[in-house]
């Protein structure tokens, strides 16, 4: 079955650095999308990307869709410590649930 | 708007009891999911609704049961339950295939 995986699996940063996250899936996606979990909290929808090679920016963060739509990356510049949390990847085959990667725990020193 | 309402918040089982975990959603969301969320596990897909009357299978589906009689309820029936299922469970909505899923609060439930 499809499989997501995301590295690396946790990261820690002085404030102020730049993070990077990487997925890839064993299989063709329809689309991906990011989201972000805080400490104790539920995911939260960041973005989709859909078309290959697609980049979108969200203010600090920059999203990418590999050319074979197999592999995706988020960038996070210059942190804060509110990026802190854990950021997943999550695949999407047609007709078929997100499939997620077990996402990149993120923590931010200032 | 609720958003996606799950309850209990928390829960304690002994081994062998069975229970419901509810969810709703009032969006009017046509895809429902459940996941459980594990230490280093991250969030893997138990069953899925791609609509009121149909459900699938996801990764971990065993000692789970599910069904969806109406667009805005997906329980998660849990038959006899085991120390394993010990976890966090997550609700999901979404309007179609293909766009960001909203997530429930959650359900922190503890098999002992």
């Amino acid at each position: 079955g499809q499989q997501v995986m995301q590295i690396p699996q946790y990261q820690h940063v002085q404030e102020g650095e730049d993070f990077t996250t990487y997925c890839n899936s064993s299989t063709t996606l329809s689309n991906i999308q990011w989201y972000k979990q805080r400490p104790g909290g539920h995911p939260v929808f960041l973005i989709q990307l859909v078309k290959s090679g697609e980049v979108k920016k969200q203010k600090r963060l920059t999203f990418q869709f590999g050319e074979a739509k197999k592999n995706s990356s988020l960038h996070i510049t210059a942190t804060q410590t509110t990026d802190v949390g854990t950021y997943f990847c999550a695949g999407d085959q047609a007709g078929t649930a997100l499939i997620f990667g077990k996402g990149t725990t993120l923590s931010v020193s200032s | 708007n609720a958003g996606v309402t799950q309850t209990p918040k928390f829960q304690v089982l002994k081994t062998g009891q069975s229970m419901t975990l509810q969810c709703a959603q009032d969006m009017n969301h046509e895809y429902m999911s459940w996941y459980r969320q594990d230490p280093g596990m991250g969030l893997r897909l138990i069953h899925y609704s791609v609509g009121a009357g149909i459900t699938d299978q996801g990764e971990v589906p065993n000692g789970y049961n599910v069904s969806r009689s109406t667009t805005e309820d997906f329980p998660l029936r849990l038959l006899s339950a085991a120390p394993s299922q010990t976890s966090v469970y997550f609700c999901a909505s979404s309007y179609s295939e293909g766009v960001g899923a909203f997530f429930g609060q959650g359900t922190r439930l503890t098999v002992v």
